[in-house]
């Protein structure tokens, strides 16, 4: 299985600023995920996180808003710019195992913006 | 195109009742994938079961059970004797393969209460 760390699991941020978030894997993965959750809803998927390349964005998610950096096969950032009170969620890291099994997500970070 | 549905929003039962969560999903795809996820108040998502599309055997895993049926796209989950700690969000997730990895999308969930 896959140790997924992510940090910070929780913060307070002010309207207009920017929060980067760090996914760091405990071992090598193919693929990794940036979800959003907000307030009791299900899971979107904002991008796919590519080794050296840009990052592949979903329909209404864009790299100004959501840069994503993943330098290697067990790292990977989301910048969450310009925040504003509706960005205000739960972040996922998520990575798929090797030999495409399973899916496994980081436990999170909280970010509420005020 | 990709979607997933649970219709159940809330389920609210009493312990050692047997529950079904509905999972209805669509695709235009042969090769799918399709995942059970758990998420208790504490927030982390607890991975339950993963199925590939050309695999209909049901699964049993102690009191959990998988109802999977390709001829209404359907994906159920059953929980045999439930307890308090099962009360949590139930989400099923389906994945399909596009260019460079593969996609996955979640339903709404399912809310179940289990009372003691």
């Amino acid at each position: 299985s896959a140790v997924i760390s992510q940090k910070p699991s929780r913060d307070i941020c002010q309207r207009g600023t920017s929060l980067t978030i760090q996914c760091q894997v405990d071992s090598q993965v193919t693929m990794m995920f940036w979800y959003r959750q907000q307030p009791g809803q299900s899971l979107t998927l904002i991008a796919t996180a590519n080794q050296g390349s840009e990052a592949t964005y979903e329909s209404g998610f864009v790299i100004d808003k959501f840069p994503i950096s993943r330098p290697n096969l067990t790292f990977s950032t989301l910048t969450v710019s310009n925040m504003s009170p509706e960005d205000s969620s739960i972040y996922l890291c998520s990575v798929v195992s090797l030999d495409g099994n399973t899916i496994y997500f980081g436990e999170g970070s909280w970010l509420t913006v005020v | 195109a990709q979607k997933v549905t649970q219709a159940q929003t809330e389920i609210s039962v009493v312990e050692k009742e047997d529950v079904t969560l509905d999972c209805v999903y669509e695709t235009r795809d042969t090769t799918y994938y399709l995942f059970w996820y758990k998420q208790p108040p504490s927030g982390e998502l607890v991975f339950l079961i993963r199925r590939n599309s050309f695999d209909e055997q049901n699964e049993i895993s102690g009191r959990y059970s998988w109802n999977f049926q390709k001829s209404t796209s359907s994906f159920n989950f059953t929980i045999t004797a439930s307890q308090v700690v099962d009360s949590a969000v139930y989400f099923c997730a389906l994945s399909e393969e596009r260019t460079g990895g593969f996609k996955t999308i979640f339903g709404a969930g399912t809310r179940l209460f289990v009372k003691a």
